[in-house]
């Protein structure tokens, strides 16, 4: 069945550097929604993108959603510590049910 | 407004025993979802229910059960615990119109069968 891939799943940056999560899906998808989790804490939704080709900012985070809407990614520019957690894709299948990517757990060295 | 609300926050449980997860929210939302988080893997849907008294089958169903007896609370019922079952249990709850919308989480269940 549809899947969603996330890569890479750990990242440790020094506080500053730059910072990118893919996504992909094997099949195209209507929508994909992006969430955070703090350690230990419970998933907050950042935003849902929607078209071919769409780019969002939110501060110092980008996200795009592929042209084939197969894939996205989510850029945070200049990390800060308070982006310290795990990021999650999550991709709609039969209506309202999501798979989720497996995350990627970012770690920012002050 | 409390959002979504879950409880027990943990719990420990032997093998065979069972257990009621509770979950409710005081959005008005229409569809509600049971996730399972294990270390690595993401969130997995284990049941979905787009309004009172419907539920759907997820990725991961086997060995739990559902209720939606109304719009606010959907529990979650472990009949016979195994230590497969071990994991972070996530409920949420999205507005559920015709469109795709966000989900928002309680702060979860620390469940560990031994």
């Amino acid at each position: 069945g549809q899947q969603v891939m996330q890569i890479p799943q750990y990242q440790h940056v020094q506080e500053g550097e730059d910072f990118t999560t893919y996504c992909n899906s094997s099949t195209t998808l209507s929508n994909i929604q992006w969430y955070k989790q703090r350690p230990g804490g419970h998933p907050v939704f950042l935003i849902q993108l929607v078209k071919s080709g769409e780019v969002k900012k939110q501060k110092r985070l980008t996200f795009q959603f592929g042209e084939a809407k197969k894939n996205s990614s989510l850029h945070i520019t200049a990390t800060q510590t308070t982006d310290v957690g795990t990021y999650f894709c999550a991709g709609p299948y039969n209506f309202n049910k999501f798979y989720f990517g497996s995350g990627t757990k970012l770690n920012v060295k002050p | 407004n409390a959002g979504v609300t879950q409880t027990p926050k943990f719990q420990v449980l032997k093998t065979g025993q069972s257990m009621t997860l509770q979950c409710a929210q005081d959005m008005n939302h229409n569809s509600m979802y049971w996730y399972r988080q294990d270390p690595g893997m993401g969130l997995r849907l284990i049941y979905y229910s787009a309004s009172e008294g419907t539920t759907d089958k997820g990725e991961v169903p086997n060995g739990y059960n559902v209720s939606r007896l109304n719009k606010r609370e959907f529990s979650l019922r472990l009949e016979s615990a195994a230590p497969s079952q071990t994991s972070v249990y996530f409920c949420a709850s999205s507005a559920g119109t015709k469109s795709y919308n966000e989900q928002f989480f309680g702060p979860g269940t620390r469940l560990t069968v031994l």
